[in-house]
């Protein structure tokens, strides 16, 4: 595998389900993100781990729980999820020299995600 | 706070055809422009970049200059493809602070015609 990957391409959930999304990057990067992308609506930055730490949770609704076990993988965890959280679910990675200086960032191929 | 405006779609061009997509922003500092492209069911990818004033980025064809005066990085490209069919986004990159934050346009799509 190269790049940033992302399990399940697809997920349709009921609203009592409980389920997680995967995100892999083999860049060797040491940050990782989630970002929402919905019809008509600029991508939204929902979390930002850097060096394995949560650095960023952009208003994001505990419904959505994030997990950044190591710097190669992050989760994000859902359950109780509502019709309107339906979108593709993108993470990406990049580098940071530390310092807070990063580099540009890597997107994985998403989750398109359907809330029923 | 950082904001990135970009032309509004959608933009039909015939292959060959010369291409622009506006982009301006709004940002303090010196921030990193980039313009990434998403393809049908796919992901976002980073077609070009340019860190400082004047630096020009290109790839597969496309290129965009960083000016700082008018604040723009239009993409450009001289003769279109089919396969260049796509959403583009314009985004910054801050230069203080919580600086791994991209800022995007709303994307533009892009139909080329044979």
């Amino acid at each position: 595998e190269t790049g940033v990957t992302q399990t399940p391409r697809h997920l349709v959930m009921g609203m009592t389900n409980k389920k997680s999304l995967k995100c892999e990057q083999h860049l060797g990067h040491n940050a990782m993100y989630w970002y929402k992308q919905s019809a008509k609506k600029p991508l939204e930055l929902m979390f930002v781990y850097s060096l394995e730490e949560r650095v960023e949770n952009n208003s994001v609704p505990s419904r959505f729980s994030p997990e950044c076990p190591n710097s190669s993988h992050l989760f994000l965890h859902l359950h109780t999820l509502q019709p309107e959280d339906s979108a593709l679910y993108l993470c990406a990675s990049s580098l940071t020299q530390g310092g807070g200086s990063y580099n540009e960032q890597f997107f994985g191929p998403g989750t398109r995600l359907t809330v029923l | 706070g950082d904001s990135v405006t970009q032309m509004e779609g959608p933009v039909t061009l015939s292959e060959e055809a010369f291409l622009t997509i506006n982009c301006t922003y709004t940002a303090t500092g010196y921030p990193s422009l980039f313009w990434y492209v998403q393809y049908p069911g796919e992901g976002l990818q980073l077609l070009l970049k340019a860190t400082k004033a004047d630096d020009k980025g290109s790839n597969k064809g496309f290129e965009a200059t960083y000016r700082k005066e008018t604040t723009s990085f239009h993409l450009e490209k001289g003769s279109v493809q089919v396969s260049d069919s796509a959403v583009y986004f314009c985004a910054l990159m801050g230069s203080g602070g919580s600086n791994y934050k991209l800022t995007f346009g709303k994307g533009t799509l892009l139909t080329v015609n044979p």
